[in-house]
C-alpha cells in the first residue's frame, strides 16, 4: 500500500513563528487532506488538497502531486496551534484514507 | 446534526467484555468509515460502508470485530471477548460521495466524530 511520511516529527516554537510542515508520499493520490488533531482528539479539517494551493487565515497548503508532497505553512502561530497534524491520503482503489504519523506542534506563549 | 457524533465518548471494559460504539454520520452522507487510532499513531482504517453495504472490512483485525449499518445511516462498531490490546480511540468518518476510486472529487472529503476511547482492563 500507500506510504505516507510526515516530518518532522516535533516542532516547538515561540508564539509568532511560522513553520512548514511537510508530507512525503510513495504514489499518486486521489485525495489528499490536511487535519489538526487537537488535545482533545478531535479531528479538525484543515484543507482538502490533493493539488493545487489553498489558504485559509494564517495556514496554507501546497501539494505537488507529481512530485508526490505537500507542505502545510502555518503563520504567526499561536498557542492554540498546538497539537498533531495529520496528513492523509486516499490512492488507487482505495475508499480509506491512509495517514502519515503526525508532526506533534508545541507553540510556547 | 451539524457534524459526525459518536457514542460513548469513553469506554473502560473488563477482559472477555463485549462493547459496542455507536457513530452517527452526517445526514445524507453515503459512505461511512471506522479507524482506529492507538497511542502516538495516525489513524488505521478498519471498514467502510457506502449506504448499508459494508463493502471493505479489510482492516479489522479480528473476527472479534463486527460493524453494522442497517438503515444506511447509524452504524456500530461491536467487539466481543476485548482484549488489552484493543484498548485505542475508534474513530468514525463519513463523507458526501460513493469514494470512486480514481476520482478527485471534493465530496469524498471525510469529516471525522470526536472518537470512543476504549480502555480494556
Amino acid at each position: 500500500g500507500i506510504q505516507v511520511e510526515q516530518s518532522p516529527p516535533d516542532l516547538i516554537l515561540q508564539e509568532g513563528a511560522n513553520s512548514t510542515l511537510r508530507c512525503n508520499f510513495s504514489d499518486s493520490v486521489n485525495n489528499l487532506q490536511w487535519f489538526h488533531q487537537n488535545p482533545w482528539g478531535q479531528l479538525i479539517n484543515l484543507f482538502y488538497i490533493p493539488s493545487g494551493t489553498k489558504q485559509n487565515g494564517r495556514l496554507s497548503a501546497t501539494t505537488v502531486a507529481t512530485e508526490r508532497y505537500s507542505l502545510l505553512y502555518i503563520s504567526s502561530s499561536q498557542t492554540t496551534d498546538s497539537g498533531v497534524y495529520f496528513c492523509a491520503v486516499r490512492s488507487g482503489s482505495a475508499r480509506q484514507l491512509t495517514f502519515g504519523s503526525g508532526t506533534q506542534l508545541t507553540v510556547l506563549p | 446534526g451539524a457534524g459526525v457524533s459518536q457514542s460513548p465518548r469513553y469506554k473502560v471494559a473488563k477482559r472477555g467484555q463485549d462493547v459496542a460504539l455507536r457513530c452517527d454520520p452526517i445526514s445524507g452522507h453515503v459512505s461511512l468509515f471506522w479507524y482506529q487510532q492507538a497511542l502516538g499513531q495516525g489513524p488505521e482504517f478498519l471498514t467502510y460502508f457506502q449506504n448499508e453495504a459494508q463493502l471493505d472490512k479489510s482492516g479489522l483485525p479480528s473476527d472479534r470485530f463486527f460493524a453494522e449499518r442497517p438503515e444506511g445511516s447509524v452504524s456500530t462498531l461491536k467487539i466481543q471477548r476485548t482484549q488489552q490490546e484493543d484498548s485505542a480511540v475508534y474513530l468514525c468518518a463519513s463523507s458526501l460521495a460513493l469514494g470512486l476510486a480514481g476520482r478527485e472529487n471534493p465530496y469524498n472529503e471525510q469529516f471525522f466524530g470526536p472518537g470512543t476511547r476504549l480502555t480494556v482492563l
